[in-house]
């Protein structure tokens, strides 16, 4: 079975530019997660999708940040403008498992390290 | 007040030694409770979940969850220098994990 997969997983911008990244879940899974990892932090979730409905996008900053997944498969996760504190590493994530399910095991993809300078 | 709260590190211990991780959290109705291993530059991996109180084990790993303390903590048995990552403790309420900021864990060989 093929894992999540993310793309790119470098990126280096300057601020004030703008960024998109990919992600592509385990086939069949409906539930589709980004975070942002701060280095020295634990995952911070930035938005949740049940099949292509948005569950939660309480800390997502609106003002830069957007997100969609178009068809209930693969997201796009997109910075603009970005700024220093960006830098970052964003994870996607997949779970077989929909809202309400206790046991929700996350699949994590690679990552996409962020770098703005 | 963190929703999650992982016990400071860097821990480092022997090889063949246990090491013991702590996490508490907050929010009293969280169900669901999960160990990530996060090596370096690595994405994180599930190696544990409980959701009731007691132990569970999984070869050299144990769980151990009291939920009236709101307190989760990760045994690792017969530590070894495969084992030197970054373990971090998410709690789940509902569909949303959150996740502690995790401790370091090194194995001297």
């Amino acid at each position: 079975e093929a894992g999540v997969a993310q793309s790119p997983r470098y990126k280096i911008i300057e601020k004030r530019q703008s960024v998109a990244f990919w992600c592509n879940p385990i086939s069949g899974h409906a539930t589709l997660y980004w975070y942002q990892q701060i280095l020295g932090q634990g995952p911070k979730l930035l938005i949740q999708f049940q099949n292509n409905g948005v569950v939660d996008d309480s800390q997502l900053p609106k003002d830069r940040f957007s997100a969609e997944r178009l068809k209930g498969v693969d997201s796009t996760l997109k910075i603009q403008p970005a700024k220093l504190e960006d830098s970052a590493v964003y994870l996607c994530a997949s779970s077989p498992s929909g809202s309400g399910r206790p046991n929700n095991e996350q699949f994590f993809g690679p990552g996409t390290r962020l770098t703005v300078l | 007040q963190k929703e999650v709260e992982q016990n400071s590190g860097p821990l480092s211990v022997p090889e063949g030694a246990i090491a013991s991780l702590n996490c508490t959290y907050s929010d009293r109705g969280s169900q669901s409770f999960f160990w990530y291993r996060q090596y370096s530059g690595k994405s994180p991996e599930l190696i544990m979940f409980i959701y009731s109180n007691g132990d569970k084990e999984d070869g050299r790993f144990t769980a151990q969850l009291n939920k009236a303390s709101q307190y989760v903590s990760l045994l690792i048995r017969d530590s070894q220098p495969s084992d030197s990552a970054t373990y971090l403790c998410a709690v789940t309420n509902d569909y949303k994990l959150s996740f502690g900021a995790g401790t370091t864990v090194t194995v001297r060989a």
